[in-house]
């Protein structure tokens, strides 16, 4: 078993590029994977396969990643983008694991 | 584009066996390209792996949940299953089902079903 760690929370004003990291030894061999979560509602996958956006998705979000770290960008923030994300692998045992979560605050 | 339902009771008592069945609609379960997961959430926390299945049969469970948990599938019904033994108020969530893209990663999700466990 392995670890996903984020941070708990991110704030960000209107406008202006939020980064919300994801962090495990994992990472380097793995792809990570990013939800955004709004209230109520079921997780919705922003990005796959580290970088690659689903079709519908807005082009504001985008992947990256470096060594143990996957970054989740989101630029040009707007008040719709506030909810949690959260970051997730899975390595080819089929063992899927999520990080925490973290919550984006639009300020 | 496929479409997921949970169904299944929305009470279950402590040391019994919680029981949901995820219906899947606009595709076919028995596809290569899917295998199908189980995923939860208690209230106010993050996300939980719980397992997925391939519609042949092979099953991959989270290794904290494994003794307890069991999914099969019913190719026939288009469904499949998630059986949790032995439940406590720890496994109160609302459980989701969804489709997973080669194992690796959940493109569609369902709506989710709140199941508490409360005598």
């Amino acid at each position: 078993s392995y670890e996903l760690t984020q941070p708990p929370s991110v704030s960000v004003s209107p406008g202006r590029t939020a980064r919300i990291t994801c962090s495990g030894d994992a990472l380097p061999k793995q792809y990570g994977y990013w939800y955004q979560q709004k209230p109520g509602q079921a997780p919705v996958l922003v990005i796959y396969r580290d970088s690659e956006r689903p079709s519908g998705i807005p082009e504001r979000f985008s992947g990256s990643t470096s060594g143990t770290t996957v970054t989740l960008t989101i630029s040009g923030v707007q008040a719709e983008d506030e909810a949690d994300y959260y970051c997730q692998s899975a390595d080819s045992s089929g063992e899927t694991v999520f990080g925490g979560g973290t919550h984006l605050t639009v300020l | 584009q496929l479409q997921l339902q949970e169904s299944g009771p929305g009470l279950v008592k402590p040391s019994e066996t919680l029981s949901l069945t995820c219906a899947v609609s606009g595709g076919s379960i028995s596809t290569s390209s899917y295998y199908w997961g189980w995923i939860r959430q208690p209230p106010g926390k993050g996300l939980e792996w719980i397992g997925s299945i391939y519609y042949r049969g092979s099953t991959y469970y989270n290794p904290s949940l494994k003794s307890r948990v069991t999914i099969s599938v019913d190719t026939s019904k288009n469904q499949f299953s998630l059986k949790l033994s032995s439940v406590t108020a720890a496994d109160t969530a609302v459980y989701y089902c969804a489709s997973n893209s080669g194992n690796y990663y959940a493109d569609y999700w369902g709506q989710g079903t709140l199941v508490t466990v409360s005598s």
